[in-house]
């Protein structure tokens, strides 16, 4: 079972529609976890950071986060072409102290169409 | 936000020549910094952790005498990609964190094309 799972798509949504994407994870241990968007050939971005249980919102993206369910969302409102790409979401794994490494999600493509 | 810049952003060599790729964090300092390789299409795959004073980590199956990494001040890490062949042809990406949450930032890559 990989650590971090994420649907890998494509998500296709209209221009304008809320693009929801979607992670789970199987290690209970993990404390932060982060959303980061990847455009064709280059590097990821982060774009969001979530540490505790419920919703966090910035701008058009809300991130949610529920422990117990070890789930984690992003959700894009007002979806524009220029949101398409991967997004790729990652977690701290067990016992994760200071600048420990990611784990990865094998990322999800979005395409919003016009 | 916290920067990071890579150099050179893209570089081709010969079989057998020896490449160094610099990452840096621009305005914070990062304690530890990572590397990654991802090939078309595929995940990032991390190769080594770097904290800045000490030896590297590498993941398993990352040979650590072909890929060295010096990560000699808190703003500043290298790899050096040596005797390269085409199939060390990639994306590397290095990320340097410094937050007690464990944010990386990405550094925007280096494109190796070894001929």
């Amino acid at each position: 079972q990989k650590e971090v799972e994420q649907n890998s798509g494509p998500l296709s949504v209209p221009e304008g529609a809320i693009a929801s994407l979607n992670c789970t994870y199987s290690d209970r241990g993990s404390q932060s976890f982060f959303w980061y968007r990847q455009y064709s050939g280059k590097s990821p971005e982060l774009i969001m950071s979530i540490y505790s249980n419920g919703d966090k919102e910035d701008g058009r993206f809300t991130a949610q986060l529920n422990k117990a369910s070890q789930y984690v969302s992003l959700l894009i409102r007002d979806s524009q072409p220029s949101d398409s790409a991967t997004y790729l979401c990652a977690g701290t794994p067990l016992g994760g102290g200071t600048a420990s490494k990611l784990t990865f999600g094998t990322g999800t493509r979005l395409q919003v169409t016009l | 936000g916290a920067v990071v810049s890579q150099h050179p952003s893209r570089v081709i060599c010969k079989s057998g020549t020896s490449v160094k790729i610099e990452c840096r964090s621009l305005d914070f300092q990062a304690t530890t910094m990572f590397w990654y390789r991802q090939f078309p299409k595929q995940s990032l795959m991390l190769m080594a952790t770097s904290n800045e004073g000490s030896k590297a980590t590498y993941e398993q199956g990352v040979e650590k005498d072909k890929f060295l990494i010096n990560h000699a001040s808190l703003t500043l890490s290298t790899l050096t990609v040596t005797s390269a062949h085409p199939e060390d042809s990639s994306f590397y990406i290095c990320s340097a964190s410094a937050q007690k949450h464990n944010e990386q930032f990405f550094g925007p890559g280096t494109r190796l094309t070894v001929l």
